[in-house]
């Protein structure tokens, strides 16, 4: 166990919607990072937040946002999804510089 | 310019068997960090990677990074089938981006 926690752990959804995915970092994390994985794929930098700040930005789509809350839990705003959009995503966290992460067992979205 | 490229993309060992996964990057790297994804799971981070010539080892596994810092590569010895897996190198791109290389996904029959 990573003491990083994301919800839902699975969602299924249509296209052309909207999806939250949720993420609580370790206990004293301030960075948070979130990753895509698609099938057989590798990992995908999509943003980076550190204490309620976006520090970096990866290959993310415009229909995809991100914020980090004051409690340091983040959230992924997924829109106008597609097919190609599932996946699976991951939250990572760290202290401060990206170099140690510790993932989430992540977020399965299949969009139909 | 700030991708990493890992090979092999598959590696099929019997029980036993040695087995080697390389990083390489054409510009110099601050540093790499080595992940293990079992299947079914997420990336567990398994060292990080600083120094010139740096040899670090756990247990059965052995990463070095090069002289020149382009290049990296996690070696295990006498694998088991609980090293199956995909192995990612990664580097920390300092504009605090992690660039993940491909996966080198390890096979291990018994």
């Amino acid at each position: 166990d990573s003491g990083v926690t994301q919800t839902p752990k699975h969602l299924i959804t249509a296209t052309g919607q909207r999806v939250t995915l949720r993420c609580s970092p370790r206990s004293g994390d301030l960075s948070v990072y979130w990753y895509q994985q698609s099938l057989d794929q590798g990992l995908q930098f999509l943003i980076h937040y550190y204490n309620g700040e976006e520090r970096a930005k990866g290959n993310i789509l415009e229909r995809f946002s991100a914020q980090q809350f004051p409690d340091l839990h983040s959230e992924l705003n997924l829109s106008s999804l597609e097919l190609g959009d599932s996946a699976l995503y991951f939250c990572a966290s760290s202290l401060d510089r990206p170099d140690t992460q510790y993932f989430g067992p992540g977020t399965r979205l299949t969009v139909l | 310019g700030q991708q990493v490229m890992q090979i092999p993309q598959y590696q099929h060992v019997q029980e036993g068997e040695d087995f080697t996964t390389y990083c390489n990057s054409s510009t110099t790297l601050s540093n790499i960090q080595w992940y293990k994804q079992r299947p079914g799971g997420h990336p567990v981070f398994l060292i990080q990677l600083v120094k010139s010539g740096e040899v670090k080892k756990q247990k059965r596994l052995t990463f070095q990074f090069g002289e020149a810092k382009k290049n990296s590569s996690l070696h295990i010895t006498a694998t088991q089938t609980t090293d199956v897996g995909t192995y990612f190198c990664a580097r920390y791109t300092g504009g605090f981006k992690t660039i993940f290389g491909a996966g080198t996904r390890l096979f291990v029959k018994a």
